[in-house]
């Protein structure tokens, strides 16, 4: 199957600091890319849908000023947490796929962000 | 909200096939049937998907109900590797995949 690659694997930072997560679809071209989160023992929950080249959709409930969704490029989503406090620790998976009807989403291989 | 129903967990001896159940009673007549499985502390893995017909690949083989109610995903020969949280997703078009909780299949030596 395709490949995405997210970016880092894992992160630490600091209370207030911000942290850009990078998608990329390796070996084929992303018009949609989507991103989620899991917090531990839960389910992966959409985040956002993006589309190249215009604003992302959030999801009820995901304040699109502190999660800053870029899509500039058909190999590159990215997705930046402003601000980050303690309970935005999870980890964020990015999926992408191509513009063809019914086929299906590949996914990043997540990043763990870790708030101190 | 999700609009299948899974069993919470199961187990499976290695060696053998791993028959994973998935009811979506309310499916819609353009929805296909998504499997993707995620090992602990990775992204989830796209399996196999369906519209109706049976359909098998290298991973595992989907079966789906005539009345399209309901399907299993069958993987042949289940190994130490397969455990894992399987999720079965209905989805039409290019909507975004809407995960629910899974089953967590255990594989037992």
């Amino acid at each position: 199957g395709a490949v995405v690659s997210q970016h880092p694997s894992w992160v630490i930072c600091k209370s207030g600091t911000s942290v850009k997560i990078e998608c990329r679809s390796l070996d084929f071209q992303a018009t949609t890319m989507f991103w989620y989160r899991q917090f531990p023992k839960q389910s992966l929950m959409l985040m956002a849908t993006s589309n190249e080249g215009s604003k992302a959709t959030y999801e009820q409930g995901v304040e699109k000023d502190k999660f800053l969704i870029n899509h500039a490029s058909l190999t590159l989503s990215t997705l930046t947490v402003t601000s980050a406090h303690p309970e935005d620790s999870s980890f964020y998976i990015c999926s992408a796929r191509t513009g063809g009807l019914n086929t299906e989403a590949f996914f990043g291989q997540g990043t763990r962000l870790t708030v101190v | 909200d999700a609009k299948t129903t899974q069993p919470p967990s199961m187990d499976c001896a290695e060696g053998r096939a791993a028959n994973l159940p998935c009811n979506h009673s309310t499916i819609s007549g353009n929805e296909y049937v998504y499997w993707y499985r995620q090992i602990h502390s990775q992204g989830p893995q796209y399996i196999i998907h369906g519209l109706k017909n049976n359909e098998t690949n290298e991973m595992a083989s989907l079966i789906i109900t005539e009345d399209r109610k309901s399907s299993t995903l069958i993987l042949p020969h289940a190994t130490l590797r397969d455990t894992a949280v399987y999720y079965c997703i209905v989805r039409s078009g290019n909507t975004p995949l809407v995960f629910g909780k899974g089953t967590r299949l255990s594989v037992i030596a």
